[in-house]
């Protein structure tokens, strides 16, 4: 099965800067791979889905690349504000329906 | 339109007893999904449904029944519940079950075995 890594530190930033999430991924490259972001106490909710023959992929201050070399996504928010912190979760599809997310990272952005 | 819907919100159960986790969903989504979550674990898929009548096992099953009782319905049952089962449930629906559509999230369910 997959096995998804994300840095279980909290990032630490200030605000204005860009943010950078890593998220790597064992095993054979997934189609596509999606970005959720998890405020406390609630459930995910889906920001942005890279797939395997796009290298890049861009949603205001969202960027997210795809690298099936390295069996890596990154995800970076520019211009980060504070209610840009909350937990950030990558996800695959192994097989039709079959998911696997990352234990997330934590954000936070000081003002 | 109320997205995913999710009862109840807290539960706290002791050992051997049963419930059963509600979600509903009101876009036609065809594919639902549960998944709990553990401190440092992310989200696990517990069982998932393609359609209505159909299920499957995800990467942790064990303890575990699932009812797709139509397409909007989809209910996790734990028969001997254990404090192994402590977490926080998701459940979650998707459009059409093709590749690439984004997941649609319940506001969880915290359950408490002691």
């Amino acid at each position: 099965s997959q096995k998804i890594e994300q840095n279980s530190e909290a990032l630490n930033i200030q605000e204005g800067k860009t943010a950078t999430l890593t998220c790597n991924y064992t095993n054979y490259s997934p189609a596509y791979l999606q970005w959720y972001r998890q405020d406390p106490g609630r459930g995910p909710v889906f920001l942005l889905l890279i797939r395997e023959n796009e290298k890049e992929k861009r949603k205001e201050r969202l960027k997210v690349t795809f690298d099936t070399t390295l069996k890596q996504s990154l995800f970076h928010i520019t211009a980060s504000q504070p209610a840009d912190s909350a937990t950030y979760l990558c996800a695959l599809e192994e097989n039709f329906n079959k998911f696997y997310f990352g234990s997330g990272t934590k954000l936070n952005v000081k003002p | 339109n109320a997205g995913v819907t999710q009862t109840p919100k807290f539960q706290v159960l002791k050992t051997g007893q049963s419930m059963t986790l509600q979600c509903a969903q009101d876009m036609n989504h065809n594919s639902m999904y549960w998944y709990r979550q553990d401190p440092g674990m992310g989200l696990r898929l517990i069982y998932y449904s393609a359609s209505e009548g159909t299920t499957d096992k995800g990467e942790v099953p064990n303890g575990y029944n699932v009812s797709r009782l139509n397409k909007r319905e989809f209910s996790l049952r734990l028969e001997s519940a254990a404090p192994s089962q402590t977490s926080v449930y998701f459940c979650a629906s998707r459009a059409t079950g093709g590749d690439g559509y984004e997941q649609y999230f319940g506001p969880g369910t915290r359950l408490t075995v002691t």
